[in-house]
């Protein structure tokens, strides 16, 4: 059973770059199988779907987002990671990792959530 | 603003029974399958269907879902305090290709 934990920064500073790690156990990230996601939630708003990659496949990322996000495999430390750049006080919010087992199944698997302030 | 349309809220009193509606178009729910999730605040989402009516081994037969069309549906059978969550329903689209989240259904037990 394939298990996820974040980790990363807890602040920001705006136009900085917020950088998350994804860790992955119970399986190899280099499994095609799985998709690995990133989704985060703002405050007051509702789930949104940053992006997802998969191994020797396609990266997809949010048209809102796409400008500023990079997803990432580092297949050494089986993780997965987020990169966002130029961020603001809108990116504030708790960001979750997820697999799913296809690209348009769902996401059964989710880490706990790492929440990210950003500030002035 | 996402490109699919829940309810903002649903109540109902308990044992009775809700129905969350996701409607969208042929880019996405039409030409997609479509996934429910389950979402305490400040805790992981949780998957309740997959593949538009699949439900994962662990979650209770409570829970149903349909899909016509570009309209899928989510129903909650037998409602207890413990379904007041706020539910997504969710897919990809064509146009441009990017998995969407509705905008979340808020159930409230009356």
């Amino acid at each position: 059973q394939v298990q996820l934990q974040e980790s990363g920064p807890g602040l920001v500073k705006v136009s900085e770059t917020l950088s998350l790690t994804c860790s992955v156990s119970g399986d190899s990230i280099t499994n095609s199988r799985h998709f690995w996601t990133w989704v985060r939630q703002s405050p007051g708003k509702g789930l949104e779907w940053i992006g997802n990659t998969q191994f020797r496949g396609t990266t997809y990322t949010s048209p809102s987002l796409e400008r500023r996000v990079s997803i990432s495999m580092d297949t050494s430390r089986d993780e997965f990671s987020l990169d966002l750049t130029s961020v603001t006080s809108a990116d504030t919010g708790l960001y979750f990792c997820g697999s799913s087992d296809a690209l348009d199944g769902g996401i059964d698997i989710w880490g706990q959530g790492t929440l990210v302030s950003v500030s002035s | 603003q996402s490109v699919l349309t829940q309810p903002p809220s649903v109540s109902a009193a308990p044992g009775q029974r809700v129905t969350i509606s996701c409607s969208g178009s042929d880019s996405n729910i039409g030409g997609h399958y479509v996934s429910w999730y389950q979402h305490f605040p400040g805790a992981a989402p949780k998957l309740l269907i997959y593949e538009d009516v699949k439900r994962p081994s662990d979650i209770s037969d409570r829970f149903s879902a349909s899909k016509s069309g570009t309209s899928a549906t989510l129903d909650i059978t037998g409602l207890q305090t413990g379904d007041e969550a706020l539910y997504y329903c969710g897919t990809w689209d064509y146009s441009p290709i990017t998995h969407v989240f509705g905008p979340g259904t808020e159930v409230t037990v009356l």
